[in-house]
């Protein structure tokens, strides 16, 4: 039972323009959401985060939102660069630390 | 100030062996998490420790035991590989006491360990 879902495995986006990832969810009492962003060999790194009690987060070029309702939440990076190039986890949590991941979306910014 | 560091960082076992894998959290975290990550999958959540003891677990089987020492660095033992055990293991660290349902806590993971299982 996949809880978290990312169902675009792959993105392709030229450098400048909007990235767009996607997540869905189906567990009502999930209340907090991360984003990491991961390279080939290297550990998931902490990107954004947003809680329940908001809908939109931004961090720079990284901005976050949350629609309860759809159970959906989307990163949007802009402008989008080449090292932004890797695979992007959603992540979320319920009244815990415990985070439950989605499979990735591997996003690829060409010049 | 030193991240979350893991070892080893590659290993290959046979099927039936058991492993062993190290994590030391980041200074001043004190929760340890170890995850699992299939290839081509999330990380998937095996347990959690918080002063010594096993605070929460996923659904992996009792082939998969840790521990946390009183330094706060912890060890993930499985038992009797099966081939199917073969994933990147993660462990993350945090702090709980800065944890909130609506900050959350930011949690830092390690680079991984890569186990082959043949």
């Amino acid at each position: 039972d996949q809880q978290v879902k990312q169902n675009s495995p792959s993105l392709s986006v030229q450098e400048g323009r909007i990235s767009i990832l996607n997540c869905d969810y189906t567990n009502s009492m999930f209340d907090y959401f991360l984003w990491y962003k991961k390279y080939p060999a290297e550990g998931p790194t902490f990107l954004i985060s947003i809680s329940s009690i908001k809908d939109k987060n931004e961090d720079g070029r990284f901005t976050v939102f949350l629609n309860k309702s759809a159970k959906h939440l989307s990163l949007h990076i802009v402008p989008s660069q080449p090292g932004d190039s890797a695979v992007y986890f959603c992540a979320a949590s319920a009244g815990t630390d415990k985070l439950i991941f989605g499979t990735g979306t591997r996003l690829q910014v060409f010049p | 100030d030193a991240g979350v560091t893991q070892s080893p960082t590659h290993l290959i076992k046979t099927r039936g062996q058991q492993v062993t894998l190290r994590c030391s959290p980041k200074s001043g975290h004190d929760t340890v998490s170890w995850y699992q990550q299939a290839l081509g999958q999330g990380p998937q959540f095996i347990f959690q420790y918080y002063e010594e003891e096993e605070r929460q677990r996923g659904n992996f089987p009792d082939r998969f035991s840790g521990h946390q020492f009183p330094n706060y660095s912890s060890e993930l033992n499985v038992n009797a590989l099966l081939l199917g055990d073969s994933a990147l293991y993660l462990c993350a660290s945090s702090l709980l006491a800065t944890w909130d349902r609506f900050s959350g806590n930011t949690i830092y993971f390690g680079e991984g360990s890569w186990l082959t299982v043949v």
